[in-house]
């Protein structure tokens, strides 16, 4: 049973644009998000987190935001760059951290 | 700082063979231990964790097994590979264990280990 949902399992955008992944989760119970980002051969990289006491969390050119009515979050990245491209995760913590199947995102020059 | 090393980075066995993956953690103490596999094309599947020496939960029925001999010292092993065991299996650890926690999962470089 997938709890955490990432229904598009790629994304491209244009260098500069504004990239928006998204992510879906089932349980409301869960009260803290996160995001990694997984070059290939590599583990993965916190990062950027937001608690269900937030809507909005902003990190330079990183910003997640937070609709726990929807069950709802997304990750945006403004402006995309070449070396944002990698696949992301999102992921929910609640007495265990539970990941989604993940966006690969190509942001192209 | 904390560091995590997980070895090793590659390997090819042949169907049948033992498996021995090994992660260690430096710079804390008493962490929360993890091992995840992604599957080719698919996400993060945690297959065990452990909170403590000895204290192994496994998420996933399986060809797998986990040991924690040491504190910061966590092993992944199988005694017969099947096809089904390649993958990118990933070491991680984390601080603390909670009803609301607010910790993050550090992982390890993992190994893409391919069975023949």
């Amino acid at each position: 049973d997938q709890q955490v949902k990432q229904n598009s399992p790629s994304l491209s955008v244009q260098e500069g644009r504004i990239s928006i992944l998204n992510c879906d989760y089932t349980n409301s119970m869960f009260d803290y998000f996160l995001w990694y980002k997984k070059y290939p051969a590599e583990g993965p990289t916190f990062l950027i987190s937001i608690s269900s006491i937030k809507d909005k969390n902003e990190d330079g050119r990183f910003t997640v935001f937070l609709n726990k009515s929807a069950k709802h979050l997304s990750l945006h990245i403004v402006p995309s760059q070449p070396g944002d491209s990698a696949v992301y995760f999102c992921a929910a913590n609640r007495h265990q951290f539970y990941f989604g199947t993940g966006t690969s995102l190509t942001v192209i020059p | 700082s904390q560091t995590i090393h997980q070895w090793p980075a590659t390997l090819v066995q042949p169907v049948g063979s033992p498996l021995s993956l090994e992660c260690t953690v430096e710079g804390t103490s008493n962490p929360n231990l993890y091992w995840y596999r992604q599957a080719a094309g698919r996400g993060l599947q945690l297959l065990f964790y452990s909170v403590g020496i000895g204290q192994i939960s496994s998420e996933v029925p399986q060809n797998l097994s986990a040991s924690r001999p040491q504190d910061r010292q966590f092993i992944l092993s199988s005694k017969k590979l099947l096809l089904s065991d390649s993958g990118f299996y990933l070491c991680a650890w984390s601080v603390s264990w909670g009803p609301s926690t607010n910790e993050k999962l550090f992982f390890g470089s993992g190994t893409q280990l391919s069975v023949l």
